[in-house]
């Protein structure tokens, strides 16, 4: 089946610790895209990827980082730097044929990420 | 810039009643609009997508929303709420860019509840 998955499902992160939240999908999708949820507020944009080595910051993109080394595969580092880094974190991936803001994206089932 | 407002945070219906979720939008340049739903712990599901064809767009799960420009509105309705429809939906917009991924902005949600 094709599809996106995350793991883990569940991310303990103690103070000043990096934490990697893993993002794969076998959609054959060029772009990708992480958010991240907060109760009441959405989901705001942090980084996107429209092709490998290549990521632009999103809304909200202080205190984390990302590459995109294959074309499936795009980690989100959570950095210490992130004070506040507590939420639900949603992967995203678009096909990016040029169709450009038509297209559809498709997430992941989410990580929770929990401050100790 | 481009922004989303869904009126009400919190619904409530009962079994059987329709469902009218709303959602108002701004941008500068015409927009594509989205709906997406998600259930609880589980990342966000595409109910339906208006892309400048047609203004009454039907999706999944019996929901449709009507694009009407002169209100920049995208609201969605149901005609008879089932207990399965208890989750949060989400209204996103793209503005329209050819050639580049899709950025969304998101609506803040509002979270559907269904009683018998």
């Amino acid at each position: 089946d094709g599809g996106i998955t995350q793991s883990p499902k569940y991310l303990f992160r103690k103070e000043g610790q990096n934490v990697t939240l893993s993002c794969e999908q076998n959609l054959n999708h060029d772009a990708m895209y992480w958010y991240r949820q907060d109760p009441g507020q959405g989901l705001r944009l942090i980084y996107y990827s429209q092709i490998v080595n290549d990521f632009q910051k999103g809304d909200i993109a202080e205190g984390y980082s990302v590459s995109r080394e294959k074309k499936e595969s795009f980690p989100l580092t959570v950095t210490s730097a992130q004070k506040n880094p507590t939420a639900f974190y949603l992967c995203a991936s678009s096909i990016y044929g040029g169709g450009g803001s038509r297209e559809t994206q498709y997430f992941g089932p989410g990580t929770r990420l929990l401050v100790l | 810039a481009q922004s989303v407002t869904q009126l009400g945070s919190h619904v409530s219906v009962s079994e059987g009643a329709l469902v009218l979720l709303r959602c108002n939008y701004s941008s500068s340049v015409p927009p594509y609009l989205f709906w997406y739903v998600q259930y609880p712990n589980q990342g966000l599901q595409l109910l339906l997508k208006y892309t400048s064809a047609a203004t009454l767009v039907k999706g999944i799960n019996g929901f449709e929303a009507e694009f009407k420009k002169s209100e920049t509105s995208f609201h969605l309705t149901k005609p008879s709420a089932h207990m399965s429809d208890a989750a949060e939906y989400f209204c996103a917009v793209s503005a329209i860019n050819t050639g580049t991924a899709s950025k969304l902005t998101f609506g803040t949600g509002t979270r559907l509840q269904v009683t018998l």
